[in-house]
């Protein structure tokens, strides 16, 4: 069975800070990973997702993240964040036929 | 192209009714899955349908939910005798099929149970 924490349900930065919002899965096969972000009253978007290959995976808006598998991490980046940021993130966590098992979700705040 | 449908966006119904929630996928994508949203977290499965066949339904909560999908396209979920607890944004997604592939997500249907 899969599991995915978020650690901090609520993050918050100023304009121009590094993003950094925690992800950690459980899996019993090799994951594939992935972030979305749900702006209000609108529907999931994918950000970015891993695969298999490079651990290091990069995303639409300047955000990227990193597998990590002796962490059991996926941890999402971005180096300077925009007030458009603002919105909630969720990481998730794919079975072998793409049942996402997501995460409970983290509201990102970005302050002028 | 056109993304992933669903209507109605918002359904408020009474205790005890019945209502159904449609889904349109990407045209051509095999795979299709619901997923229920409640306020503060994050969405969890329902059902998957690969084609026209309920591949995976254990995240069906109990018997008063059901989904269909008779052509391989639309799809739609039906709620009998609906509970309070039934409210949720409820959220469809499509894909090629594959665990890796990407799932594009319907704007949701917020159904609201008085």
């Amino acid at each position: 069975a899969q599991s995915v924490t978020q650690l901090g349900s609520h993050v918050s930065v100023s304009e121009g800070a590094l993003v950094l919002l925690r992800c950690n899965y459980s899996s019993s096969v090799p994951p594939y990973l992935f972030w979305y972000v749900q702006y209000p009253n609108q529907g999931l978007q994918l950000l970015l997702k891993y695969t298999t290959g490079a651990t290091l995976v990069k995303g639409i808006n300047g955000f990227e993240a990193e597998f990590k598998k002796s962490e059991t991490s996926f941890h999402l980046t971005k180096p300077s964040a925009h007030m458009s940021d603002a919105a909630e993130y969720f990481c998730a966590v794919s079975t072998s036929y793409g049942k996402l098992t997501f995460g409970q979700g983290t509201i990102l705040t970005v302050h002028p | 192209g056109a993304g992933v449908s669903q209507t109605p966006s918002n359904k408020v119904t009474e205790k005890g009714k019945y209502v159904e929630l449609r889904c349109d996928p990407i045209s051509g994508h095999t795979a299709l899955y619901w997923y229920r949203q409640s306020l503060g977290q994050g969405p969890e499965f329902l059902i998957y349908f690969q084609g026209t066949g309920a591949a995976d339904d254990s995240g069906l909560p109990n018997d008063r939910f059901f989904a269909v999908r008779p052509e391989g396209s639309v799809s739609t979920l039906k709620i009998q005798r609906t509970e309070r607890g039934d409210s949720a944004v409820y959220l469809c997604a499509s894909s090629l099929g594959l665990a890796m592939d990407t799932q594009y997500f319907g704007p949701g249907t917020r159904l609201t149970v008085l």
